[in-house]
Protein backbone atom coordinates (compact mmCIF):
# COMPACT_ATOMS: atom_id res chain seq x y z
CA UNK A 1 0.00 0.00 0.00
CA UNK A 2 1.27 3.11 -0.87
CA UNK A 3 1.33 5.88 1.97
CA UNK A 4 3.32 7.70 4.75
CA UNK A 5 4.80 6.21 7.91
CA UNK A 6 5.70 8.28 10.96
CA UNK A 7 7.96 6.46 13.92
CA UNK A 8 7.36 5.94 16.71
CA UNK A 9 3.58 7.14 17.49
CA UNK A 10 4.37 7.81 20.93
CA UNK A 11 8.15 8.99 21.88
CA UNK A 12 9.18 10.44 25.48
CA UNK A 13 12.79 12.04 25.84
CA UNK A 14 14.25 14.12 28.57
CA UNK A 15 14.37 17.60 28.87
CA UNK A 16 17.69 18.80 26.88
CA UNK A 17 18.02 15.82 24.51
CA UNK A 18 17.84 15.75 20.81
CA UNK A 19 15.69 13.86 19.30
CA UNK A 20 14.62 12.57 15.73
CA UNK A 21 11.64 12.07 14.41
CA UNK A 22 10.75 9.58 10.91
CA UNK A 23 8.70 10.02 7.97
CA UNK A 24 8.94 8.14 5.19
CA UNK A 25 7.08 7.81 1.91
CA UNK A 26 6.32 5.71 -0.80
CA UNK A 27 4.31 8.06 -2.89
CA UNK A 28 6.76 9.01 -5.11
CA UNK A 29 6.15 12.43 -4.04
CA UNK A 30 8.65 15.79 -4.36
CA UNK A 31 7.52 17.80 -1.88
CA UNK A 32 7.40 16.58 1.87
CA UNK A 33 6.54 18.76 4.96
CA UNK A 34 6.77 19.02 8.87
CA UNK A 35 4.04 20.57 10.80
CA UNK A 36 3.40 20.88 14.82
CA UNK A 37 -0.12 20.92 16.18
CA UNK A 38 -0.60 22.06 19.49
CA UNK A 39 -4.36 22.33 21.14
CA UNK A 40 -6.81 25.36 19.90
CA UNK A 41 -3.35 26.14 17.39
CA UNK A 42 -4.56 24.00 14.24
CA UNK A 43 -1.43 23.28 11.98
CA UNK A 44 1.78 25.13 12.12
CA UNK A 45 4.52 24.64 9.25
CA UNK A 46 8.00 24.10 10.49
CA UNK A 47 9.72 22.87 7.50
CA UNK A 48 8.95 21.58 3.92
CA UNK A 49 11.35 20.33 1.57
CA UNK A 50 10.51 20.75 -2.77
CA UNK A 51 13.42 18.53 -3.68
CA UNK A 52 16.47 16.59 -2.98
CA UNK A 53 18.61 17.72 -0.42
CA UNK A 54 17.03 21.22 -0.67
CA UNK A 55 14.69 22.68 2.01
CA UNK A 56 13.40 25.82 3.36
CA UNK A 57 12.34 27.17 6.75
CA UNK A 58 8.39 27.34 7.47
CA UNK A 59 6.48 29.39 10.00
CA UNK A 60 8.13 27.97 13.55
CA UNK A 61 11.35 26.54 12.47
CA UNK A 62 13.63 27.70 15.53
CA UNK A 63 14.96 24.93 17.47
CA UNK A 64 14.43 22.54 14.66
CA UNK A 65 16.30 20.86 11.74
CA UNK A 66 15.78 18.95 8.79
CA UNK A 67 17.69 16.64 6.38
CA UNK A 68 16.50 15.60 2.89
CA UNK A 69 19.10 13.12 1.43
CA UNK A 70 16.66 10.85 0.01
CA UNK A 71 13.14 11.61 -1.83
CA UNK A 72 11.31 9.00 0.66
CA UNK A 73 12.44 10.36 4.03
CA UNK A 74 12.36 13.67 5.83
CA UNK A 75 13.58 13.41 9.02
CA UNK A 76 12.64 16.03 11.46
CA UNK A 77 15.12 16.51 14.43
CA UNK A 78 13.94 18.24 17.35
CA UNK A 79 16.54 20.43 19.30
CA UNK A 80 17.50 21.04 23.08
CA UNK A 81 16.96 24.95 21.54
CA UNK A 82 13.36 23.88 21.11
CA UNK A 83 11.51 25.39 24.04
CA UNK A 84 8.54 24.06 24.69
CA UNK A 85 8.90 20.97 22.05
CA UNK A 86 6.06 18.22 23.66
CA UNK A 87 3.36 18.50 20.68
CA UNK A 88 1.88 15.90 17.68
CA UNK A 89 3.71 16.41 14.83
CA UNK A 90 2.74 15.42 11.21
CA UNK A 91 4.36 15.07 8.02
CA UNK A 92 2.77 15.40 4.78
CA UNK A 93 3.49 14.83 1.19
CA UNK A 94 2.80 16.08 -2.34
CA UNK A 95 3.54 16.23 -5.73
CA UNK A 96 5.06 19.08 -6.98
CA UNK A 97 4.05 20.68 -10.07
CA UNK A 98 3.98 24.12 -10.86
CA UNK A 99 0.40 25.90 -11.27
CA UNK A 100 -1.32 23.24 -10.32
CA UNK A 101 -2.92 21.76 -7.16
CA UNK A 102 -1.29 19.77 -5.01
CA UNK A 103 -2.89 17.73 -2.71
CA UNK A 104 -0.79 16.87 0.65
CA UNK A 105 -1.05 13.71 2.18
CA UNK A 106 -0.29 13.27 5.49
CA UNK A 107 0.81 10.42 7.77
CA UNK A 108 -0.34 9.68 11.21
CA UNK A 109 1.84 11.67 12.92
CA UNK A 110 4.08 11.05 16.23
CA UNK A 111 3.10 12.54 19.97
CA UNK A 112 5.90 13.82 21.37
CA UNK A 113 6.48 14.67 24.92
CA UNK A 114 9.53 15.68 27.19
CA UNK A 115 9.45 15.17 30.81
CA UNK B 1 0.56 35.92 2.19
CA UNK B 2 -2.81 34.14 3.20
CA UNK B 3 -4.73 33.49 6.26
CA UNK B 4 -7.33 31.77 7.79
CA UNK B 5 -10.06 32.45 10.50
CA UNK B 6 -12.30 29.59 11.48
CA UNK B 7 -14.97 31.50 13.73
CA UNK B 8 -15.86 28.35 16.22
CA UNK B 9 -13.29 26.46 18.36
CA UNK B 10 -16.34 23.60 19.41
CA UNK B 11 -19.55 23.22 18.01
CA UNK B 12 -21.93 20.86 20.04
CA UNK B 13 -24.54 19.42 17.77
CA UNK B 14 -27.34 16.11 18.18
CA UNK B 15 -27.39 13.16 16.23
CA UNK B 16 -29.18 13.68 12.93
CA UNK B 17 -29.52 17.52 13.36
CA UNK B 18 -28.00 20.02 10.53
CA UNK B 19 -24.28 21.17 11.00
CA UNK B 20 -22.39 24.52 9.53
CA UNK B 21 -18.65 25.00 10.28
CA UNK B 22 -17.80 28.28 9.38
CA UNK B 23 -14.52 29.30 7.54
CA UNK B 24 -13.12 33.01 6.17
CA UNK B 25 -9.64 32.98 4.51
CA UNK B 26 -7.67 36.39 3.79
CA UNK B 27 -5.44 36.85 0.42
CA UNK B 28 -4.20 39.18 -2.43
CA UNK B 29 -4.64 36.68 -4.16
CA UNK B 30 -6.67 33.69 -5.85
CA UNK B 31 -6.16 30.61 -4.03
CA UNK B 32 -7.17 26.80 -3.61
CA UNK B 33 -9.51 26.13 -0.53
CA UNK B 34 -9.58 22.77 1.23
CA UNK B 35 -11.81 21.13 4.42
CA UNK B 36 -9.81 18.76 6.12
CA UNK B 37 -11.12 15.98 8.91
CA UNK B 38 -9.09 14.54 11.78
CA UNK B 39 -10.01 11.88 14.15
CA UNK B 40 -8.58 11.44 17.10
CA UNK B 41 -4.66 10.80 17.80
CA UNK B 42 -4.41 10.58 13.69
CA UNK B 43 -3.37 12.27 10.77
CA UNK B 44 -5.39 14.65 8.50
CA UNK B 45 -8.03 13.29 5.74
CA UNK B 46 -8.81 15.63 3.01
CA UNK B 47 -12.43 16.45 3.06
CA UNK B 48 -13.42 18.38 -0.36
CA UNK B 49 -11.25 21.12 -2.15
CA UNK B 50 -12.56 24.06 -4.24
CA UNK B 51 -10.07 24.35 -7.04
CA UNK B 52 -12.14 26.15 -9.78
CA UNK B 53 -15.76 26.35 -11.23
CA UNK B 54 -19.05 25.68 -9.55
CA UNK B 55 -18.83 27.55 -6.13
CA UNK B 56 -20.77 24.38 -4.69
CA UNK B 57 -18.50 21.57 -3.75
CA UNK B 58 -19.49 18.16 -2.25
CA UNK B 59 -16.63 16.03 -0.53
CA UNK B 60 -16.76 12.37 1.27
CA UNK B 61 -19.04 11.49 4.05
CA UNK B 62 -22.12 13.92 3.02
CA UNK B 63 -20.40 16.96 3.92
CA UNK B 64 -20.39 19.93 1.64
CA UNK B 65 -18.98 23.42 1.65
CA UNK B 66 -19.91 26.76 -0.81
CA UNK B 67 -16.80 29.21 -2.10
CA UNK B 68 -18.14 32.91 -1.53
CA UNK B 69 -15.73 35.09 -3.06
CA UNK B 70 -17.25 38.19 -2.34
CA UNK B 71 -17.62 37.13 1.62
CA UNK B 72 -14.19 35.39 1.44
CA UNK B 73 -15.85 32.51 2.93
CA UNK B 74 -16.24 28.51 2.50
CA UNK B 75 -18.42 27.41 5.06
CA UNK B 76 -18.63 23.62 5.36
CA UNK B 77 -22.07 22.29 5.88
CA UNK B 78 -23.49 18.52 6.08
CA UNK B 79 -28.00 18.43 6.49
CA UNK B 80 -27.54 14.98 9.13
CA UNK B 81 -24.98 14.01 11.53
CA UNK B 82 -23.80 11.02 12.70
CA UNK B 83 -22.13 9.94 16.36
CA UNK B 84 -19.00 9.14 13.98
CA UNK B 85 -18.81 12.63 12.14
CA UNK B 86 -17.08 13.50 15.73
CA UNK B 87 -14.14 15.28 14.89
CA UNK B 88 -11.77 18.44 14.31
CA UNK B 89 -12.10 20.07 11.24
CA UNK B 90 -9.71 22.12 9.79
CA UNK B 91 -9.88 25.12 6.99
CA UNK B 92 -6.49 25.63 4.79
CA UNK B 93 -5.80 28.02 2.00
CA UNK B 94 -2.92 27.79 -0.69
CA UNK B 95 -2.10 30.46 -3.80
CA UNK B 96 -2.52 29.14 -6.91
CA UNK B 97 1.26 28.68 -8.03
CA UNK B 98 1.59 24.82 -7.22
CA UNK B 99 4.63 25.48 -5.60
CA UNK B 100 2.66 27.37 -2.33
CA UNK B 101 2.33 26.01 1.08
CA UNK B 102 -1.58 25.45 3.06
CA UNK B 103 -1.71 27.89 5.83
CA UNK B 104 -4.47 26.12 8.07
CA UNK B 105 -7.14 27.33 10.30
CA UNK B 106 -6.82 26.96 14.06
CA UNK B 107 -9.50 24.00 13.71
CA UNK B 108 -13.35 23.28 14.97
CA UNK B 109 -13.90 20.63 17.38
CA UNK B 110 -17.65 19.26 16.42
CA UNK B 111 -19.30 17.50 19.02
CA UNK B 112 -21.99 14.94 17.70
CA UNK B 113 -24.19 13.93 21.11
CA UNK B 114 -26.98 10.96 20.81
Amino acid sequence: DGGITQSPKYLFRKEGQNVTLSCEQNLNHDAMYWYRQDPGQGLRLIYYSQIVNDFQKGDIAEGYSVSREKKESFPLTVTSAQKNPTAFYLCASSIVWGGHYNEQFFGPGTRLTVL
Amino acid sequence: AQSVTQLDSQVPVFEEAPVELRCNYSSSVSVYLFWYVQYPNQGLQLLLKYLSGSTLVKGINGFEAEFNKSQTSFHLRKPSVHISDTAEYFCAVSDRSGYSTLTFGKGTMLLVSP
